[in-house]
């Protein structure tokens, strides 16, 4: 059983370019968080994803951000438009539901140039 | 609602002392507990979880942590410190209940000097 795999682990966008990472739970899981971890700082929630359904959606932007989990494939976190302060790693988790923990990606490292 | 917080942005011990890294969560259900430790450069690895069961929880790399439902705690603890616990320390919570959200403290530095 693969854990969470992330792609791409690094990727380099020019300002007002779109940015699409993508999260594979492992298997059986159906529950998907989104984290962003800004230099220095710590994990920021964003996102908690179901198959086809968002959860909660208190942590993302507004503008410019969006996700998705779909029934079939890997889950999506979309960023249209980047700009500098866009620039971050952001990991995913899932995990099978209830109390039970989450597993971590590698991450995918953002640099928005 | 439910929160967490890590009441240490950043502890430094010296090598071979004891650690204790402090959180505090806020919730109205018994919750899970979790920490997570996460390397540089590296992803986050579970070092223990608290789930209903015993409140002393051992993990890994001898760490342990106990919940403390009076206080709301659940702090992290080694008794002698090693170079290798140098990194950043997240407590997590998630609500058994309703949505199982789950929210990460704002993490703590542990800097272990020679």
């Amino acid at each position: 059983n693969a854990g969470v795999m992330q792609n791409p682990r690094h990727l380099v966008r020019r300002r007002g370019q779109e940015a699409r990472l993508r999260c594979s739970p492992m298997k059986g899981h159906s529950h998907v968080y989104w984290y962003r971890q800004l230099p220095e700082e710590g994990l920021k929630f964003m996102v908690y994803l179901q198959k086809e359904n968002i959860i909660d959606e208190s942590g993302m932007p507004k503008e410019r951000f969006s996700a998705e989990f779909p029934k079939e494939g890997p889950s999506i976190l979309r960023i249209q438009q980047v700009v500098r302060g866009d620039s971050a790693a952001y990991f995913c988790a899932s995990s099978p539901g209830g109390s039970n923990e989450a597993f971590f990606g590698q991450g995918t490292r953002l640099t928005v140039v | 609602a439910q929160s967490v917080t890590q009441l240490d942005s950043h502890v430094s011990v010296s090598e071979g002392t004891p650690v204790l890294l402090r959180c505090n969560y806020s919730s109205s259900y018994s919750p899970s507990l979790f920490w997570y430790v996460q390397h540089p450069n590296k992803g986050l690895q579970l070092l223990l979880k608290y789930t209903s069961a015993a409140t002393l929880v051992k993990g890994i790399n001898g760490f342990e942590a106990e919940f403390k439902k009076s206080e709301t705690s659940f702090h992290l603890t080694k008794p002698s410190a090693h170079m290798s616990d140098a990194a950043e320390y997240f407590c997590v919570v998630i609500l058994p209940r309703g949505n199982n959200d789950m929210r990460f403290g704002a993490g703590t530095r542990l800097t272990v000097k020679p």
